[in-house]
């Protein structure tokens, strides 16, 4: 099994909404990332998980709480958000941090009203 | 600086033809180089993973190259097909943990 599953594909929500986003990987990879993208630009990295330890926060501020309840796991827990935070959420996996092959998944397509 | 510079930023091209994608990197320490394919709304796709010692590398009708001095990397897509239209991101992975990403280019493949 090669794949990384996001869900749920799409979400809208109000900006006093708490919800959560999940990534899952069965691959036995250590190190787990989110990303941001906006539509025509590149992904922003947001967090590194190495060996469920959160190891990089690119400054993210703290409406978005990400955690990694076990290796195979990795959730994004959104409080408050703003409309500019609507974007493509996707999560990576990988081996382990560095030089290994990253696979992505499909995204989470949010919509904050 | 450590940057990541595609071009062209977007290319029209009639389904059948070849292209050549152009990436250009500043980013040091290089540990090694990804091009991913990335259809609207998905994530993106791996094509090549390349390391400074390796100048070419093929996966199926796409061949990346790669050099190290010049810090130039090319994806050429051969016969192209529909299916190719997507985005082209060039991928610079910095030390062991830092992706620099670069902006890509939009590939629309015509019939």
């Amino acid at each position: 099994d090669t794949e990384v599953t996001q869900t749920p594909k799409h979400l809208v929500m109000g900006m006093t909404n708490k919800k959560s986003l999940k990534c899952e990987q069965h691959m036995g990879h250590r190190a787990m990332y989110w990303y941001k993208q906006k539509a025509k630009k590149p992904p922003e990295l947001m967090f590194v998980y190495s060996y469920e330890k959160l190891s990089i926060n690119e400054s993210v501020p703290s409406r978005f709480s990400p955690e990694c309840p076990n290796s195979s796991l990795l959730n994004l827990h959104l409080h408050a958000l703003q409309p500019e935070d609507s974007a493509l959420y996707l999560c990576a996996s990988e081996p382990t941090v560095g030089f290994y092959e990253q696979y992505f998944g499909p995204g989470t397509r949010l919509t904050v009203t | 600086k450590n940057q990541v510079e595609q071009s062209p930023q977007s290319l029209i091209i009639l389904e059948g033809k070849n292209c050549t994608l152009q990436c250009n990197y500043t980013v040091s320490p290089f540990s090694n180089l990804r091009w991913y394919k990335q259809d609207t709304g998905r994530g993106p796709v791996s094509l090549t993973i390349m390391t400074f010692s390796e100048n070419t590398k093929s996966n199926g009708r796409y061949t990346a190259t790669l050099d190290a001095d010049t810090k130039q990397s090319s994806l050429h897509i051969t016969a192209s097909q529909l299916s190719d239209s997507a985005s082209y991101i060039c991928v610079v992975l910095r030390g062991y943990n830092k992706l620099i990403f670069g902006a890509g280019t939009r590939l629309a493949v015509h019939p």
